[in-house]
């Protein structure tokens, strides 16, 4: 089935670097949504963006809407341990509220 | 916020033998309730959508007799894996939407056939 182009697959990264991932589309979404989820959990919502070219903020993290609506990305602020987890990138079908996802970004903190 | 909770959060149990998995919604009425199943290391792949009162809609790809989906109030909806095989071990998600456009995502519940 359809699905969102999420990148990277993974991230290793160093306690209080900056972490950024992108996902792209081939068709239009109204609504993307970023979610994370963690080991053995359902996703979680972290940020849901409605306008073309909306920068949204929630804490350390900061999405933005792609101006053509086929695009966005998500970037973490001075990452902490807790920030471990699968990212997950969403497009929302408004025919029928269906979540197209992407492949999911796996974030790593070094110790 | 929105709760939605899924029983059990774990089963094993035997190759063909059917096991049901419980959604609910705790503090929210559901319009809709969808079932996922997420392999290791994948994205979640939508199995079905349900509405409260009618039949499931089921993805492409996915035997509506071996996974029996009941949504019978507003606030349960039920998966039934029957005569499961060890193929269908995986990792099973439920979430359930209001009136917007938010689901809410249950915890999961891991199957495991042997």
């Amino acid at each position: 089935g359809q699905q969102l182009n999420q990148s990277p697959q993974s991230m290793f990264i160093q306690e209080g670097e900056d972490v950024s991932m992108n996902c792209t589309s081939s068709s239009i979404f109204n609504t993307w949504l970023w979610y994370k989820q963690e080991p053995g959990e359902g996703p979680v919502l972290l940020i849901a963006l409605y306008k073309a070219g909306e920068l949204t903020s929630n804490g350390r993290l900061t999405a933005q809407f792609g101006i053509t609506r086929k695009d966005s990305f998500l970037n973490i602020s001075a990452s902490i341990p807790s920030d471990v987890g699968i990212y997950f990138c969403a497009g929302l079908e408004d025919s029928n509220y269906q979540l197209i996802w992407g492949a999911g970004t796996k974030l790593i903190i070094k110790p | 916020g929105a709760v939605v909770s899924q029983h059990p959060s774990r089963v094993i149990c035997k190759s063909g033998t059917s096991v049901k998995i419980e959604c609910r919604s705790l503090d929210f009425q559901a319009t809709t309730m969808f079932w996922y199943r997420q392999f290791p290391k994948q994205s979640l792949m939508l199995m079905a959508t349900s509405n409260e009162g009618s039949k499931a809609t089921y993805e492409q790809g996915v035997e509506k007799d071996k996974f029996l989906i009941n949504h019978a109030s507003l606030t349960l909806s039920t998966l039934t894996v029957t005569s499961a095989h060890p193929e269908d071990s995986s990792f099973y998600i439920c979430s359930a939407r209001d009136q917007g456009y938010e689901q809410y995502f249950g915890p999961g519940t891991r199957l495991t056939v042997t």
